[in-house]
């Protein structure tokens, strides 16, 4: 079966830090990732994907992702966060065609 | 339409009523899901429908949760005599399936529904 693990509930960074978020994942078969990013008040959208190919992905707003298949990861990486990066972030994965969600991530940028 | 709409934004219920939520998706969209998202929560599956056929109704939490899609287009999610945990955000999100080339379903999402019960 798969599942989406979100290691951190909250991650504290000051503002033009560096941040990872982690996620790991399981499946039986093949899996596409997604990360979303839902915005305080908002719905959620869609930050970046994987489905194949290059390992590393570039997303909206300066994040990347790199899928580690021998470490059934897909952290999601910034190199300088903004205030505006206040949100909360989830991981997904989809495995036949159903998507499983992470419980997210609170990224609180710190002034 | 331009995004995904769903309706009511915000409904209170008193425990025991009947409750219906819309969703308008995206016109074309093959795929359309639903998950329920409770306080600081991520979203947790509830079905799964390509066209009018409900493919997956797995994570529906009981046989008081219903929903469907008749002609393949709008949907309603129905909750029957509603219980105070019923109280979430109910999502609807809809996809073109095989996005890319792959059977990827890169999800678009409504703003959802808040139920609140009473």
């Amino acid at each position: 079966a798969q599942s989406v693990t979100q290691l951190d509930s909250q991650v504290p960074v000051f503002e033009e830090a560096p941040v990872e978020l982690r996620c790991n994942y399981s499946s039986s078969v093949s899996v596409y990732l997604f990360w979303y990013v839902q915005y305080p008040n908002q719905g959620l959208q869609l930050l970046l994907k994987y489905l194949s190919g290059s390992t590393l992905v570039k997303g909206i707003n300066g994040f990347e992702a790199e899928f580690n298949k021998s470490q059934t990861s897909f952290h999601l990486r910034k190199p300088s966060v903004h205030i505006s990066d206040t949100a909360e972030y989830f991981c997904a994965a989809q495995g036949d065609d159903k998507i499983i969600f992470g419980k997210g991530t609170r990224l609180h940028i710190l002034p | 339409g331009a995004g995904v709409s769903q309706s009511p934004r915000y409904k209170v219920a008193k425990r025991g009523q009947d409750v219906a939520l819309r969703c308008d998706p995206i016109s074309g969209h093959v795929s359309l899901f639903w998950y329920q998202q409770a306080l600081g929560q991520g979203p947790e599956f509830l079905t799964y429908f390509q066209n009018e056929a409900q493919l997956d109704k797995s994570g529906l939490p009981s046989d008081r949760f219903f929903a469907e899609r008749p002609e393949g287009s709008v949907s309603t999610l129905k909750i029957q005599r509603t219980q105070q945990e019923d109280s979430a955000v109910y999502l609807c999100a809809s996809s073109l399936p095989g996005t890319g080339g792959s059977g990827a379903n890169v999800l678009t999402f409504g703003a959802g529904s808040r139920l609140t019960v009473l």
